[in-house]
């Protein structure tokens, strides 16, 4: 059981856009510590994706964007392409005993 | 370029040791604080353990408490991981990761990766 929730599974379309929910708790994303996304392709290492909630690393598509409201965060990709079929994991930081890195368990997108 | 290379993977009993090395290049090593991170097989991304910059803190995930433990020679730009105690579920490709940068706390997350080095512990 991850300390962040993430949906197991999202589909859409090539063009489409479709977003992936991170929730955690008020031990964590609530606290107001930064969330950051990470893509990892088939067979690869993940990839920062979003750090602090909002900002795109240098050569990351602006197709791709982050937010961030109370418990939650939301990593949004519009103008879907087959490329980016992929797992996606959200990351936090957690005052609880659990650790202070956390990390959701992962979504896998599928582009139809 | 920034180049985090790991290196110590294997097949190893269970209660059995082992040790990971990862070898940084392309930035300033001593600016920063660096994570393990592991994934097993078909599985989510696990944090495993981070030390800081001066190696002042440490701090595990409880799943690997009391068996593992960071290290970090900053003069060689290398981080370290033992792992003592080995269990079947520790089967997974071990990640090292650029944490945050020393003194500025919990942000830019985990910039850069390695390409992982598989463990692999049979019972």
């Amino acid at each position: 059981q991850s300390v962040l929730t993430q949906p197991p599974s999202v589909s859409g379309a090539p063009g489409q856009r479709v977003t992936i929910s991170c929730t955690g708790s008020s031990s964590n994303i609530g606290a107001g510590y930064n969330v950051h996304w990470y893509q990892q392709l088939p067979g690869t290492a993940p990839k920062l994706l979003i750090y602090d909630n909002t900002n795109r690393p240098s050569g990351v598509p602006d197709r791709f964007s982050g937010s961030k409201s109370g418990t939650s965060a939301s990593l949004a990709i519009t103008g879907l392409q087959a490329e980016d079929e992929a797992d996606y994991y959200c990351q936090s930081y957690d005052i609880s005993l659990t650790g202070p890195r956390v990390f959701g368990g992962g979504t896998k997108l599928t582009v139809l | 370029q920034v180049q985090l290379v790991e290196s110590g993977g294997g097949l190893v009993k269970a209660g059995g040791s082992l040790r990971l090395s990862c070898a940084a290049s392309g930035f300033t090593f001593s600016d920063y604080y660096m994570s393990w991170i592991r994934q097993a097989p078909g599985k989510g991304l696990e944090w495993v353990s981070y030390i800081s910059s001066s190696s002042s803190y440490t701090n595990y995930a409880d799943s690997v408490k009391s068996r593992f433990t960071i290290s970090r020679d900053n003069a060689k730009k290398s981080l370290y991981l033992q792992m003592n105690s080995l269990r079947a579920e520790d089967t997974a490709v071990y990640y090292c990761a650029r944490d945050g940068p020393a003194g500025l706390g919990a942000t830019k997350g985990f910039e850069y990766w390695g390409q992982g080095t598989l463990v692999t512990v049979s019972s």
